[in-house]
């Protein structure tokens, strides 16, 4: 059985620090994804990492896969309170159901 | 439309009767999914529908609980003799395979079911 899990649950953030989110997972698939949530709202795509090594960036936000270690990490520089969200990481083997962790969920404040 | 639809938006319902949820995917999505969201918590799996193959009904917590998805396209979520616990968003979300494998989903807003 597929299992994603990720820490921390809970995260509060001060504007301006840098911070990260690590998502484990236990099986060897190569395609790990990230979503964001806000409340009240559905989920919205962020990245998808599709191979070893594979690091993506937008803004404040950067992901990367370490298949190996069956790990990846969202990491967040200078925290500004529009990235307070529930962050979600998911992960599928081929021809399988998308699996998703418990979700991060994030509060900056000044 | 352009997106994921569900409906109801909300359904409030007694104990012990039965529901139906209903999500229309992306025109062309060949990969649909129903996902379980309760207050505060992450995101349960439930069924996986994808093209023509047998569904993955892997998730689905009891038999209380089955999903068809007519025509490869509409798909409805039914919940029988409804349960208190069974108070959660129920997410709907359609999908593409892209190349490399790479499969984005696309969820809908969700139907909050509340059992009284």
């Amino acid at each position: 059985e597929l299992k994603v899990e990720q820490n921390p649950l809970f995260l509060s953030m001060q504007e301006g620090k840098n911070y990260t989110i690590y998502c484990n997972y236990s099986t060897t698939s190569d395609r790990l994804y990230w979503y964001r949530q806000d409340p009240g709202k559905s989920l919205e795509s962020l990245f998808v990492l599709l191979s070893n090594g594979a690091v993506k960036q937008e803004g404040r936000l950067m992901a990367s896969l370490d298949t190996k270690a069956r790990l990846s990490t969202l990491h967040i520089t200078a925290a500004v309170h529009d990235l307070s969200a529930t962050y979600f990481c998911a992960v599928d083997e081929a021809g399988t159901a998308l699996i998703f962790g418990k979700g991060t969920t994030l509060s900056v404040s000044s | 439309g352009a997106g994921v639809s569900q409906s109801p938006s909300n359904k409030v319902t007694e104990k012990g009767k039965d529901v139906e949820l209903r999500c229309d995917p992306i025109s062309g999505h060949t990969a649909l999914y129903w996902y379980r969201q309760s207050l505060g918590q992450g995101l349960e799996f439930l069924i996986y529908f994808q093209g023509n193959s047998a569904p993955d009904k892997s998730g689905l917590p009891s038999d209380r609980f089955s999903a068809e998805r007519t025509g490869g396209s509409v798909s409805t979520l039914t919940i029988q003799r409804t349960q208190q616990e069974d108070s959660a968003v129920y997410l709907c979300a359609s999908s593409l395979l892209m190349g490399q494998g790479e499969e984005k989903l696309f969820f809908g807003s969700g139907t909050q079911l509340s059992v009284l």
